[in-house]
């Protein structure tokens, strides 16, 4: 199993990013997906969830309304639309993989991604 | 939403010395929780889910226990590898998923 997030990088306050993650090594379309964030302050907070196949979403209230998860199945990759910027935004993006079904735990990571939100 | 409260937040032990962790949920979560191990500048690894049951790959001296609301890890012998930050996060009553602050295991 590998997964690789890309897109991030430093955003000035109120702007967008889209943060992707590429999948290899198991059946993508069959697990749920995750976004987990970590800031040196706040430690480790899940943000948002996608499930396999009918892609049901759910939102960390932080993030819901700014924040959209999706997939593309035929792809292999997640992806993190994230707008309205705030330095509270600021931290490691983690792609992880649901163990099982759509409220799980994760067993696998990838690197992260630094997402720097600041003018 | 669950608060998960881990203690102590820093632990001073030397190799080959038993490990005990505490999670404390504000609410039952049931036998919905894990424990991972993160290293400086590493992902978060799974090493517990559902309270008791190792992950792949997961040496034995790690065990976990506990239901309801009061969870434990155990490192049976501290290898030096073990010197670690270490987190529980539940997933028995979400949306949202939610992880305790951590223990830090140092080495003394």
């Amino acid at each position: 199993v590998q997964l690789v997030e890309t897109g991030g990088g430093l955003v000035q306050p109120g702007g967008s990013l889209r943060l992707s993650c590429a999948a290899s090594g198991f059946t993508f379309s069959t697990y749920g997906m995750n976004w987990v964030r970590q800031t040196p302050g706040k430690g480790l907070e899940w943000v948002s969830t996608v499930s396999g196949s009918i892609s049901s979403t759910y939102y960390a209230d932080s993030v819901k309304g700014r924040f959209t998860i999706s997939r593309d199945n035929s792809k292999n990759t997640l992806f993190l639309q994230m707008s309205s910027l705030t330095a509270d935004d600021t931290a490691v993006y983690y792609c992880a993989k649901s163990r099982t079904g759509v409220a799980s735990d994760f067993d696998f990571w990838g690197q992260g991604t630094l997402v720097t939100v600041s003018s | 939403e669950i608060v998960l409260t881990q203690s102590p937040a820093t632990l001073s032990l030397s190799p080959g010395e038993r490990a005990t962790l505490s999670c404390r949920a504000s609410q039952s979560v049931s036998s919905f929780l894990a424990w991972y191990q993160q290293k400086p500048g590493q992902a978060p690894r799974l090493l517990i889910y559902d309270a008791s049951n190792r992950a792949t790959g997961i040496p034995p001296r790690f065990s976990g226990s506990g239901s309801g609301t009061d969870f434990t890890l155990t490192i049976s012998s501290l290898e030096p590898e073990d010197f670690a930050i270490y987190y529980c996060q539940q997933r028995g009553n979400w949306p949202p998923l939610t992880f305790g602050g951590g223990t830090k295991v140092e080495i003394k």
